[in-house]
């Protein structure tokens, strides 16, 4: 079946800091990826997506590219702000596009960005 | 467009209480999700139903029920509410096209059962 793996928070930076997110899949064929964010108190949002190999999602200054060699969606942004403290989910959703077809998350990870 | 509604907000149980939460989407959208979300876990699918008319168990059903009452609504009943359902519980819908992958999220709802 479809996993995602993602890196274990905490993670605690400083405002300007660079952020990396690692994420993992497993999946048959050319899933979809998310990045999806939970701010405290809040449901979750989507953050970006990819839905082919090589595509690049950004949005709010975060990126992330669908590496199919290496079954990655790596989440960074290269200068953090207190704002962007919250917990981020990577997602996959699978090859086969029928309504019923569901979300496999990871585990989130929480970022805490101190000023 | 209000997109993902869920109510309440907060609620709290005594042990063997039942109590529905309710969950609309003004979206259009064919599929509709509850997950839970328990601390330092991500997040469970407890029912989904993929079309007016249809629901499938997830991955943690035991102990709920749902009901897909039309397009938009989709209520999750807890019949007789046990400490180990303390959770935060979401909301989510999703259109059927390629195009509109992306799931919506409620606010949630913070469950405390006693």
């Amino acid at each position: 079946g479809n996993s995602v793996t993602q890196m274990e928070g905490p993670v605690t930076l400083s405002e300007e800091a660079f952020l990396t997110i690692n994420c993992t899949y497993t999946a048959t064929g050319y899933p979809s990826l998310f990045w999806y964010v939970q701010y405290p108190g809040e449901g979750l949002q989507l953050l970006l997506k990819a839905t082919k190999a090589d595509d690049k999602g950004s949005n709010k200054g975060f990126e992330a590219t669908y590496r199919k060699e290496t079954t990655s969606f790596h989440l960074e942004k290269g200068s953090v702000q207190v704002s962007d403290s919250a917990v981020y989910f990577c997602a996959l959703l699978g090859m086969i596009k029928a309504a019923g077809n569901k979300l496999t998350f990871g585990g989130g990870t929480r970022v805490l960005v101190k000023p | 467009n209000a997109g993902v509604t869920q109510t309440p907000k907060f609620q709290v149980l005594k042990t063997g209480q039942s109590m529905t939460l309710q969950c609309a989407q003004d979206m259009n959208h064919n599929s509709m999700y509850w997950y839970r979300q328990d601390p330092g876990m991500g997040l469970r699918l407890i029912y989904y139903s993929a079309s007016e008319g249809t629901t499938d168990k997830g991955e943690v059903p035991n102990g709920y029920n749902v009901s897909r009452l039309n397009k938009r609504e989709f209520s999750l009943r807890l019949e007789s509410a046990a400490p180990s359902q303390t959770s935060v519980y979401f909301c989510a819908s999703r259109g059927q096209w390629a195009a509109n992958q992306n799931e919506y999220f409620g606010p949630g709802t913070r469950l405390t059962v006693t």
